[in-house]
């Protein structure tokens, strides 16, 4: 079955600082989505990409869906503490079903 | 306030017995679905229906059991046969083919 590689699998950084995920598919995508989750809640929607090469913001947070349509990545710009959590990208190919990727935890340092 | 709601939010179990995770939306979206989470992982999922009366087995099917009487509700039962039931599970809802899930805030599901 498809399969995404989420990478890196946790980060630690400091407060200000600039952070970049991805996501590698071994098949290729229709549509690439980014999703955050806090502790103990459910995962809420961040950007949903829809076109190869597309790149959409939201707010501090930059997206693109990967030209080969087999990668994604996700972009934070100037962190700030309420950025922590774990961060999951997510592909859909031709079939209903979404794939999620293992997720990125994300530690930001005041 | 459109969205999904999960209940209830943490659940105690003892082992052999059946409970049902209830998931309600009033998003009216035809498409929900079944997830479970464990640390570490990303979601699996376990079963989804995309219209009333009809679902499909997902991933990691066995061991649970579903329903879809109404489009609101589609609740989840985690049998005595699941081996490995204490995790995190979350209900989500789309309203079409490739549009996003949207997620309710998850049962937390201990068995012991």
């Amino acid at each position: 079955g498809q399969q995404l590689n989420q990478s890196p699998q946790s980060m630690f950084i400091q407060e200000g600082e600039d952070v970049s995920m991805n996501c590698t598919s071994s098949s290729i995508f229709n549509t690439w989505l980014w999703y955050k989750q806090d502790p103990g809640e459910g995962p809420v929607l961040l950007i949903a990409l829809y076109k190869a090469g597309e790149l959409t913001s939201n707010g501090r947070l930059t997206a693109q869906f990967g030209i080969t349509r087999k990668d994604s990545f996700l972009n934070i710009s100037a962190s700030i503490p309420s950025d922590v959590g774990i961060y999951f990208c997510a592909g859909q190919g031709g079939s209903e079903k979404l794939v999620f990727g293992k997720g990125t935890k994300l530690t930001v340092n005041p | 306030d459109g969205g999904i709601t999960q209940s209830p939010k943490y659940l105690f179990r003892k082992e052999g017995q059946n409970v049902t995770l209830s998931c309600e939306q009033n998003l009216n979206h035809d498409a929900m679905y079944w997830y479970r989470q464990d640390p570490g992982q990303g979601l699996r999922l376990i079963y989804y229906s995309q219209i009333v009366n009809d679902f499909q087995k997902g991933d990691i099917a066995e061991g649970y059991s579903v329903s879809r009487e109404k489009k609101e509700s589609f609740p989840l039962t985690v049998t005595s046969a699941q081996k490995n039931p204490t995790a995190f599970y979350l209900c989500a809802s789309s309203g079409g083919r490739h549009s996003p899930l949207h997620f309710g805030n998850g049962t937390r599901l201990t068995v012991t």
